[in-house]
């Protein structure tokens, strides 16, 4: 079936750094969600973007859609040890009736 | 309460033995799902309820069997599995179901399965 891809797949950053994680669509999406998976825990969600272009914060998380409504990104800025986790985008592709998540970005920080 | 229970947390069984897992909300939600995630991957939905009724079966293998008593549980009955259906199965939950999938899913914290 049609994938939601992200890259990277895994990023380790020393805390402070920025990171970003991109999620690619082959296809037009109506929307697209966000969540955040700690190690040994379950995803819970952190956001949803509707809008072609829309951009939306929180604290030192920023969500981008795409203006073709075909990608979408999760920047950190200054990252701390409690962003580390899974972070995965989830839309509805394709004619698929059902959200998909994407194949996930692993991060890690340290000291 | 914002929270998705799962009960057991972890299970072990063999491949003969006959076992369910449990969900609750009591959130007012009247979708409900079962995911099944293996390590380092991203949750694969099984199932889909929606008002109690059955909206969504992802091809999932019969000894998979979900049910939905009301619209605060859900369970999933599990007969007969494979060493290979070892994962975490995650139970979620969220206002609607829409096939657009734009209601937010509260996750709950999962069971981890072991067949042996």
């Amino acid at each position: 079936g049609q994938q939601v891809m992200q890259i990277p797949q895994y990023q380790h950053v020393q805390e402070g750094e920025d990171f970003t994680t991109y999620c690619n669509s082959s296809t037009t999406l109506s929307n697209i969600q966000w969540y955040k998976q700690r190690p040994g825990g379950h995803p819970v969600f952190l956001i949803q973007l509707v809008k072609s272009g829309e951009v939306k914060k929180q604290k030192r998380l920023t969500f981008q859609f795409g203006e073709a409504k075909k990608n979408s990104s999760l920047h950190i800025t200054a990252t701390q040890t409690t962003d580390v986790g899974t972070y995965f985008c989830a839309a509805q592709t394709g004619t698929a009736s059902k959200l998909t998540f994407g194949t996930g970005t692993r991060l890690q920080v340290t000291l | 309460d914002t929270e998705v229970t799962q009960t057991p947390k972890h299970l072990v069984m063999g491949m003969t033995n006959k076992k369910s897992l449990k969900c609750e909300q009591h959130m007012g939600h009247r979708a409900m799902y079962w995911y099944k995630q293996k390590a380092k991957k991203p949750p694969e939905l099984m199932f889909v309820y929606s008002y109690e009724k059955l909206s969504i079966n992802e091809s999932v293998p019969s000894r998979f069997s979900p049910e939905c008593p009301n619209s605060s549980l859900l369970n999933l009955h599990l007969h007969a599995l494979q060493p290979e259906d070892s994962a975490l199965y995650l139970c979620a939950s969220s206002q609607l179901f829409r096939p657009w999938g734009d209601y937010e899913q509260y996750f709950g914290p999962g069971t981890r399965l072991t067949v042996t």
